[in-house]
């Protein structure tokens, strides 16, 4: 089973530019997450998608991120302008369903905004 | 909301056996994952228990479970330098929606 599929790796930008990362969960998963890591912390929720619609984005800055899943499998997260407090690990992540299964992590994007 | 928390970190030599412990606060999780973390990796599931267990055994993986004090741990036997990671416990709610939280996780140190 292929696992979940982020690019890029890693992505440096000046603050006010705009980056986009892009994934691909387990074929069969509905649920996808975006999660950001900051140095030394745990993942938190940025985003929640059930097929294509959005579950939770409570935690999500709308003012400079935006994600989207319009066919109900790839996601692109975006920011637009970025901040340098926005440098983190972007994790996307999938399940078979919400509660009821584990996530399935992607090796996450690295982002240095200076 | 829900509120995990762990020590931020853990030493042990090559061989010995490791604790990894967490608190909870959401009484209502029913899943609770444990997750590793390597170096400029994704988290990688370990292994997890439902709340009605008390304990369960996967290879060198023993999970234990407090439901009343909320406390969950995780033992490593014959601790490997391989085991060198970051660990984090994850409570979930079975049918709901809720994500996962995540603590700050237990960077381990194996020493050789």
């Amino acid at each position: 089973e292929a696992g979940v599929a982020q690019s890029p790796r890693y992505k440096i930008i000046e603050k006010r530019q705009s980056v986009a990362f892009w994934c691909n969960p387990i074929s069969g998963h509905a649920t996808l997450y975006w999660y950001q890591q900051i140095l030394g912390q745990g993942p938190k929720l940025l985003i929640q998608f059930q097929n294509n619609g959005v579950v939770d984005d409570s935690q999500l800055p709308k003012d400079r991120f935006s994600a989207e899943r319009l066919k109900g499998v790839d996601s692109t997260l975006k920011i637009q302008p970025a901040k340098l407090e926005d440098s983190a690990v972007y994790l996307c992540a999938s399940s078979f369903g919400p509660g009821d299964s584990p996530l399935h992590f992607g090796n996450g994007t690295r982002l240095t905004v200076t | 909301g829900e509120d995990v928390e762990q020590s931020l970190f853990l030493s042990v030599r090559e061989g010995d056996s490791s604790v990894i412990n967490c608190t909870y606060t959401d009484s209502s999780s029913t899943y609770l994952y444990w997750y590793k973390q390597e170096p400029g990796a994704g988290l990688q599931l370990l292994t997890y228990i439902f709340s009605n267990m008390d304990m369960k055994q996967d290879q060198r993986l023993t999970v234990l479970l407090n439901k009343k004090d909320k406390h969950l741990s995780l033992r490593i036997a014959d601790t490997q330098t391989g085991d060198s990671a970051i660990y984090f416990c994850a409570p979930g709610v079975s049918g709901s929606a809720r994500q996962l939280t995540f603590g700050s996780g237990t960077q381990l140190t194996v020493l050789p």
